[in-house]
């Protein structure tokens, strides 16, 4: 069992680039998150997914959009890539919303130039 | 509005006891989470707690009393494993969790 995957591992893109990041679970989990992050901050949640087919955005979801077509999938897409979301993402899952843990996987180093 | 507090940085010495502090100003509560993060990894679960006390598993326990806003987690018998940040997470009233920055744990030998 892999639990949650991520790709790419790691990635440079160019300012006003198109760049996805995968997020995949094999826990058959209903909720999903992405996160980002930075030096001295915590966590911040960018979107959630409470159960497949639907979304929500977190504190910081600007510049970013998610879908959830199945259960298993979880993609983030930055649609056109500024510096500042140069940042460390990390994607988590967990049975449900209400008080379960929350398993991450190995994130994704993203350098915007 | 929300906001976790941790120590930024702490070291200890291989063998002994360090006591890592969070305190929490959010709006509702409805559990604290501790996650270890070593450097370039992803964070790991290593406590839960949702009623005021003590919570014992291994090296490690954890304690929270919800009317002072506090809780910190206690580690045992520091081994050089131990050297991570560990991360302080509340769940606040719609079940988001709201992260503090971490504590960087140094171990000495």
């Amino acid at each position: 069992i892999a639990g949650i995957t991520q790709a790419p591992t790691s990635q440079i893109l160019a300012a006003g680039r198109r760049m996805t990041l995968r997020c995949t679970q094999d826990m058959r989990h209903n909720a999903m998150y992405w996160y980002r992050q930075d030096l001295g901050l915590g966590l911040r949640l960018i979107h959630y997914s409470n159960t497949a087919g639907t979304t929500g955005k977190g504190e910081v979801p600007d510049g970013y959009s998610v879908s959830r077509a199945n259960t298993d999938d979880f993609p983030l897409t930055l649609a056109s890539a500024v510096p500042s979301q140069t940042s460390v993402y990390f994607c988590a899952s967990s049975e449900g919303t209400g008080g379960e843990t929350q398993y991450f996987g190995p994130g994704t180093r993203l350098l915007v130039l | 509005g929300q906001n976790i507090d941790q120590p930024t940085e702490m070291t200890a010495t291989e063998g002994a006891i360090v006591q890592i502090n969070c305190t929490y100003q959010t709006s509702g509560f409805n559990g604290l989470f501790w996650y270890q993060q070593h450097a370039g990894e992803a964070p790991t679960f290593l406590s839960y707690n949702v009623l005021d006390g003590l919570e014992e598993k291994g090296r490690f326990s954890s304690f929270l009393s919800r009317s002072k806003g506090y809780s910190y987690l206690l580690l045992k018998e520091l081994q050089m494993k131990d050297s991570a940040s560990y991360l302080c997470a509340v769940r606040d009233s719609n079940y988001q969790l709201i992260w503090g920055a971490g504590t960087k744990l140094i171990i000495k030998p």
